[in-house]
């Protein structure tokens, strides 16, 4: 079982609407869960981050955790082309390590 | 001013030769990252470094060689190139007593071994 596991995509989505991102994860003692985005050619940049159980909002990003279904999750309200990217879940097992899943490579559609 | 910085942006060589990149991040951070990302784009860790100290070494080929001469610097030598090194290496740092303890990345440096 890979321990950060995402949908690898591509996933598709019109201009406006609700890009859902999913992740989940092995390690029942992981600490805190990141959302990067990675444009082509580029490196990855932090959305968000969060470590407790629950939704977090920030602008148009909300990311969700349940910590019970090791599951974290990344939704983007009113989605724009300049949304895709491949975005990439991260998860701090312990002290200093942070893995990542595969990534979902997301195009938003004018 | 660049937070964290990597020489060089590109390399490309042939088998057999050996290659070094260099990293330094001007943030502070007590904590150095070396990730591969290969070209369906997974990260995967290979190094890290606290203070100077060697914390994290994955299952990377002894011809994979960190050092870190200082806890702003960490550099990455590779020994006897093969063509499955191709990849873009990314380096990074964090403060690990951060509440996020976030990874801040360089802007990679892509190896191509022909």
């Amino acid at each position: 079982q890979k321990e950060v596991e995402q949908n690898s995509g591509p996933l598709s989505v019109p201009e406006g609407a609700i890009a859902s991102l999913n992740c989940t994860y092995s390690d029942r003692g992981s600490q805190s869960f990141f959302w990067y985005r990675q444009y082509s050619g580029k490196s990855p940049e932090l959305i968000m981050f969060i470590y407790s159980n629950g939704d977090k909002e920030d602008g148009r990003f909300t990311a969700q955790l349940n910590k019970a279904s090791q599951y974290v999750s990344l939704l983007i309200r009113d989605s724009q082309p300049s949304d895709s990217a491949t975005y990439l879940c991260a998860v701090r097992t312990s002290g200093s390590r942070l893995t990542f899943g595969e990534g979902t490579q997301l195009t938003v559609n004018p | 001013d660049t937070a964290v910085s990597q020489t060089p942006k590109y390399l490309v060589t042939q088998m057999g030769n050996d290659k070094s990149i260099k990293c330094e991040q001007n943030l502070g951070h007590d904590t150095m990252y070396w990730y591969k990302q290969d070209s369906k784009k997974f990260l995967k860790i290979m190094f890290s470094y606290n203070n100077k100290e060697l914390i994290i070494n994955e299952t990377v080929p002894n011809r994979f060689s960190p050092k870190s001469p200082d806890k702003a610097h960490l550099n990455l030598h590779i020994n006897s190139l093969e063509l499955g090194d191709s990849a873009v290496y990314f380096c990074a740092s964090s403060r690990v007593s951060a509440v996020s303890g976030e990874l801040f990345f360089g802007e990679g440096s892509r190896l191509t071994v022909l």
